[in-house]
């Protein structure tokens, strides 16, 4: 399977904690993103990287939250001192900016399901 | 403010009819809108797309009309089948390649 994987599915943990996500993207695609959904909601953008760099952070991405990109590849989002407001679903996409009209479809993972109690 | 609207948070159709979700977007600097169909605890299928250079954007059962001047966007599926229940997200971005804007979805319902 070559689609976009994410790990863990399902995160439960106590509030302070700190937490860890992973995105495998697509393997041919520079970019990667990530977004976070609650109920009733769409996708909300957190950051991207384009290869290793990171390019830009949403307001809604607070000092509790970090991501990396080593080399390129696969990506790590990580929630320090979590709170029950971080509860949601955390999503990973992946595209390509070198497609032949210079567009930029996002294909998303299956998604990382954070509970905080 | 919202840039990408979708007013209707749910629709019913019957199945082998049509079924048209709409999309209203408030900033002109987007030019690639998207759709995408989730399921519950998946995360988005790509369906369609279409950049602003088109009006129109056929695959299979799914058409996406692009209306720049009134800022809106359909997805037409027909015919409607069961298994296209599910919730459906316009998206857009600008310069076709910058993080996307999500609408709020719209959750359809095919009636056997």
């Amino acid at each position: 399977d070559t689609g976009v994987s994410q790990n863990p599915r399902h995160k439960i943990t106590k509030r302070g904690q700190n937490v860890t996500f992973r995105c495998d993207p697509i393997s041919e695609h520079n970019r990667l993103y990530w977004y976070r959904q609650t109920l009733g909601q769409g996708p909300e953008f957190l950051t991207y990287f384009q290869n290793e760099a990171q390019l830009e952070k949403s307001r809604l991405l607070s000092d509790r939250f970090s991501a990396e990109r080593p080399k390129g590849s696969f990506s790590t989002l990580e929630i320090q001192r979590t709170e029950q407001g971080d509860s949601a679903m955390y999503l990973c996409a992946s595209g390509d900016t070198g497609s032949l009209d210079g567009t930029d479809t996002q294909y998303f993972g299956p998604g990382t399901r954070l509970t905080v109690l | 403010d919202q840039q990408v609207k979708q007013n209707s948070p749910s629709l019913s159709v019957q199945e082998g009819r049509i079924s048209i979700l709409n999309c209203d977007y408030t900033n002109s600097m987007f030019d690639y809108f998207l759709w995408y169909k989730k399921y519950p605890a998946e995360g988005p299928t790509f369906l369609i797309s279409i950049s602003s250079i088109k009006d129109k954007n056929e695959d299979g059962r799914f058409t996406v009309f692009l209306n720049k001047s009134a800022k809106h966007l359909s997805l037409h599926i027909v015919p409607s089948q069961p298994g296209d229940s599910a919730v459906y997200f316009c998206a857009a971005s600008a310069a076709g390649n910058t993080p996307l804007v999500f609408g709020k979805g719209t959750r359809l319902s095919v009636i056997a």
